[in-house]
């Protein structure tokens, strides 16, 4: 498959834990996407990367939230102090923008759900 | 502020009937408008966009700025057209995030055999 790749694709941890997410994008797309989706909702939108460069971070992205995208390839997210309100599927997704004015399909990865116990 | 509204969450047709998923939005300029679908246990794909014009798996969307809505149609459903599908708008206004998608709740979409 040589789509968006994400790891874990689940995972379980305590209140209080650190986890951390990783997101392999289609390797020749610059930009890359964390979406956050709880039950019922669709996604919403947490941070975006334009290669390296962490360029956008959404009000739900609280202090506990850090991604990064060292190389501009692969992105982690990480979650400290986890809280039950921390589940949810985390979606990453990339997309190819040559021009500011590019809007091309955003291929999505098939998430990492977390469940905080 | 740029919002989707899906009103349904839940519509079952019948295979061969015609089939309308609603999606209204508000924005405040020029949006571009995308419908994405998720089948059972697959990832978030693209169905189709407004720009593109085109008719993807029967399916057509028309942007109808009036109405603010991009309503999701299909003349004779299948049963394999069973899945969530979301409608979702990328801001085009100055300053706004390159291809951030805002999306609607889902409608979950059974087609009954």
């Amino acid at each position: 498959d040589t789509g968006v790749s994400q790891n874990p694709r689940h995972k379980i941890t305590k209140r209080g834990q650190n986890v951390t997410f990783r997101c392999d994008p289609i390797s020749e797309h610059n930009r890359l996407y964390w979406y956050r989706q709880t039950l019922g909702q669709g996604p919403e939108f947490l941070t975006y990367f334009q290669n390296e460069a962490q360029l956008e971070k959404s009000r739900l992205l609280s202090d506990r939230f850090s991604a990064e995208r060292p190389k501009g390839s692969f992105s982690t997210l990480e979650i400290q102090r986890t809280e039950q309100g921390d589940s949810a599927m985390y979606l990453c997704a990339s997309s190819l923008g040559l021009r500011s004015t590019d809007n091309t399909e955003a291929f999505f990865g098939q998430g990492t759900r977390l469940t905080v116990v | 502020a740029q919002r989707v509204t899906q009103p349904e969450k839940l519509l079952s047709v019948f295979k061969g009937a015609p089939v309308e998923l609603k999606c209204n939005y508000s924005y405040s300029g020029s949006p571009e408008l995308f419908w994405y679908v998720q089948y059972s246990r697959q990832r978030l794909q693209l169905l189709l966009r407004h720009i593109s014009r085109e008719s993807i798996k029967g399916f057509t969307a028309d942007l109808n700025k009036g109405e603010t809505s991009f309503h999701l149609k299909k003349p004779f459903a299948q049963e394999e057209d069973s899945a969530m599908y979301y409608c979702a708008l990328i801001s085009r206004n100055r300053g706004s995030t390159l291809g951030r998608l805002y999306f609607g709740r889902g409608t979950q979409l059974t087609v009954w055999p």
